[in-house]
């Protein structure tokens, strides 16, 4: 898989938007934008995923740049239930198969009450 | 409810020792993964299976073995080879067909610590 580029940790206040960015600029055409975040001592979790064009759903946005070598993930208003580590993975389906999520060190978010 | 099971959350061994680690899946999903996570790490890819009785090593698969004899289940062996096993242990599992695009879902993990 393609590597990706984020900060190290990110902080937001409490109810208000966070954008968390993601560089991934050898991406390829078969490659979705994948996020997931990881609660303290839990399993990662799905947050959203695309491909060109930008997506909402019930947690959060993505917003994906034109060239697709970037992309940012938007939660519109941090809760204190949002502090996690955010990792932004890219995942090929050119292939045969199902290739494994390949994780990097994500973005560690705190959220201030 | 569907989801995946990791049990158990905590598990605590005597070097030397090999302890399996259990995962079991009811969302009829085709593939299966075991990740190990150290402290303030990412997680690392330790085998996969996208069939039954069949599987793939994956980046740190040395000291590990695993069997796929249930579509359901992926149970994880850590042996006595594996040089420093005390980690965070997850498992996942997702979707092949039809379409690979979609999401894994995670088990809550377990915690081994080797004594």
């Amino acid at each position: 898989d393609a590597k990706t580029t984020q900060p190290n940790s990110m902080e937001s206040n409490e109810e208000e938007p966070v954008h968390l960015p993601c560089n991934h600029s050898t991406i390829s055409g078969t490659d979705y934008i994948h996020w997931y975040r990881q609660l303290p001592s839990q399993g990662p979790e799905y947050v959203i995923h695309g491909l060109t064009s930008n997506v909402n759903n019930r947690m959060a946005s993505l917003a994906i740049a034109e060239d697709r070598k970037s992309s940012t993930l938007i939660l519109h208003r941090a809760t204190l239930r949002d502090a996690a580590v955010y990792y932004c993975i890219l995942r090929d389906v050119g292939g045969s198969g199902n290739t494994p999520l390949v994780f990097g060190k994500g973005t560690r978010l705190s959220v201030i009450a | 409810d569907g989801g995946i099971t990791q049990s158990p959350k905590y598990l605590f061994r005597k070097e030397g020792q090999n302890v399996t680690l259990s995962c079991e899946q009811n969302l009829n999903h085709d593939a299966m993964y075991w990740y190990r996570q150290d402290p303030g790490q990412g997680l690392r890819l330790i085998y996969y299976s996208q069939i039954v009785n069949d599987f793939q090593k994956g980046d740190i698969a040395e000291g590990y073995s695993v069997s796929r004899e249930k579509k359901e289940s992926f149970p994880l062996t850590v042996t006595s080879a594996q040089k420093n096993p005390t980690a965070f242990y997850l498992c996942a599992s997702s979707i092949v067909y039809p379409r690979r695009d979609t999401e894994a879902f995670f088990g809550q993990g377990t915690r081994l610590t080797v004594v």
